[in-house]
């Protein structure tokens, strides 16, 4: 079974605050994604890459950054943090040709006061 | 605009009968389909996926039936069970070149199978 690791599981910060989500997948996947989950849109796609250096955009990609700094890590940057941010968000991760396989991390539950 | 789709937020089935989730496209060149389950608190897995060279797949109580030309597929449960309440969240991506591959989710519906 594939692993993909978030942390911290649970974060508050204030509004301008500065808040960094770490992802790690130890299945030598070359693609992994950050998606935000809020009621009522699902999943929604912030910024994927498919290897260390890549950077793709998603679908909400504004007030985010990201970073892919190995294989295995995945960082979403909210340098700017707003309460329109608050969510719960997943990391996945997926190997080459399997599009629709997403391994997902537990989540991290973010709330911006 | 809402790429995926799945208009019913909620479903509500009788334990030992069919669960019809539905999910609506507007993307004709997707390629992919899938349905994922989630519990609360608990992260999505992958219940059953289709390439769009085959418009049914057969999983035990799972089916899904892919219609391109609607653009729509559906997840069919058969002989649903209380522990089959949860989330289900339908998606639909492309194998596109240069590595730009994603997978868009639809809204999610509510599944509750009571006894």
């Amino acid at each position: 079974e594939a692993a993909v690791t978030q942390s911290p599981r649970n974060k508050v910060t204030v509004t301008g605050g500065n808040v960094t989500l770490s992802c790690r997948q130890t299945n030598s996947h070359n693609y992994m994604y950050w998606y935000r989950q809020d009621t009522g849109h699902g999943l929604r796609l912030i910024h994927y890459s498919y290897g260390a250096g890549n950077l793709q955009i998603g679908d909400v990609p504004d007030g985010y950054k990201a970073t892919r700094t190995t294989q295995e890590d995945f960082f979403l940057l909210l340098e700017l943090a707003s309460p329109s941010q608050t969510s719960l968000y997943f990391c996945a991760s997926r190997r080459t040709g399997s599009i629709e396989r997403l391994f997902f991390g537990h989540g991290t539950k973010l709330s911006v006061l | 605009g809402q790429q995926v789709k799945q208009s019913s937020p909620s479903l509500t089935v009788q334990e030992g009968g069919i669960s019809i989730l539905n999910c609506d496209y507007e993307n004709d060149m997707f390629d992919y389909f899938a349905w994922y389950k989630k519990y609360p608190d608990n992260s999505p897995t992958l219940l059953i996926s289709v390439r769009s060279n085959v418009d049914k797949r057969e999983d035990g109580r799972l089916t899904v039936f892919l219609n391109k030309s609607g653009k729509h597929f559906s997840l069919h449960i058969t002989a649903s069970q209380p522990e089959d309440t949860a989330v289900y969240l339908c998606a639909a991506g492309l194998m596109a070149t240069g590595g730009n591959n994603k997978l868009t989710f639809g809204q999610g519906t509510v599944l509750s199978v009571i006894p």
